[in-house]
């Protein structure tokens, strides 16, 4: 299976700063990947699929960058509601799996 | 608007076994994948299995291949989780997920979530 790591797998931001995370997968997976956001108690929600596109609705100061093996979600301007785990996932195995999360708590 | 429910949830005995349904509307339901992802207390995301929009191709995360078996009844709009053998590290709020398809290349992604349903595997 395609292991995914992502780092931090937590971090302390004030809102206004610039947080970037960072996925890597065990072996190439072209542009195959995703962000999600979770929010306590509730389903995650994507932000970012194949690797740099912006879902519908989502706000532009997210975005996603990396091809291959290595991969990063930016958040410009950190703000209240933008408080979370994150999480990266592949596609390009028929065995999906995500990296473990990171959260971002406030500072 | 596109809708996932989960149901069947509940407190099981270890070695016993469970039915998860996921009710779909809102779309063609046969022309999607399929998948169910877990997440223990406290834990990360676990993908558990897919199955493909006619039901031919299944996969399962190897935590759970041969105990459990996703299926799915397109003229019911509902997909399901068999779980059987369960474990107590098996207990997870269970989700299902829609997965699109990224038109220009670049994989599938899950565009939509039901709200989950907890299991709990427990004596």
């Amino acid at each position: 299976d395609i292991q995914m790591t992502q780092s931090p797998s937590s971090l302390s931001a004030s809102v206004g700063d610039r947080v970037t995370i960072t996925c890597r997968a065990s072996q190439n997976i072209n542009n195959y990947l995703n962000w999600y956001q979770q929010k306590p108690g509730k389903a995650p929600k994507v932000l970012i699929y194949a690797a740099s596109s912006l879902q519908s609705g989502v706000p532009s100061r997210f975005s996603g960058s990396g091809s291959g093996a290595d991969f990063t979600l930016t958040i410009t301007s950190l703000q209240p509601e933008d408080f979370a785990t994150y999480y990266c996932q592949q596609s390009y195995s028929p065995f999906w799996t995500f990296g473990q999360g990171t959260k971002v708590e406030i500072k | 608007q596109v809708q996932l429910v989960e149901s069947g949830g509940g407190v099981v005995q270890p070695g016993r076994s469970l039915r998860l349904s996921c009710a779909a509307s809102g779309f063609t339901f046969s022309f999607y994948g399929m998948h169910w992802v877990r997440q223990a207390p406290g834990k990360g995301l676990e993908w558990v299995a897919v199955i493909w929009y006619d039901g031919n191709k299944k996969y399962y995360a190897d935590s759970v291949k041969g105990r459990f078996t996703i299926s799915r009844d397109n003229s019911k709009n509902t997909l399901y989780l068999q779980m059987n053998s369960l474990r107590a590290e098996d207990t997870a709020v269970y989700y299902c997920a829609r997965d699109d398809e990224v038109v220009a290349g670049g994989g599938y992604y899950f565009d939509y979530w039901g709200q989950g349903t907890l299991v709990t595997v427990s004596s």
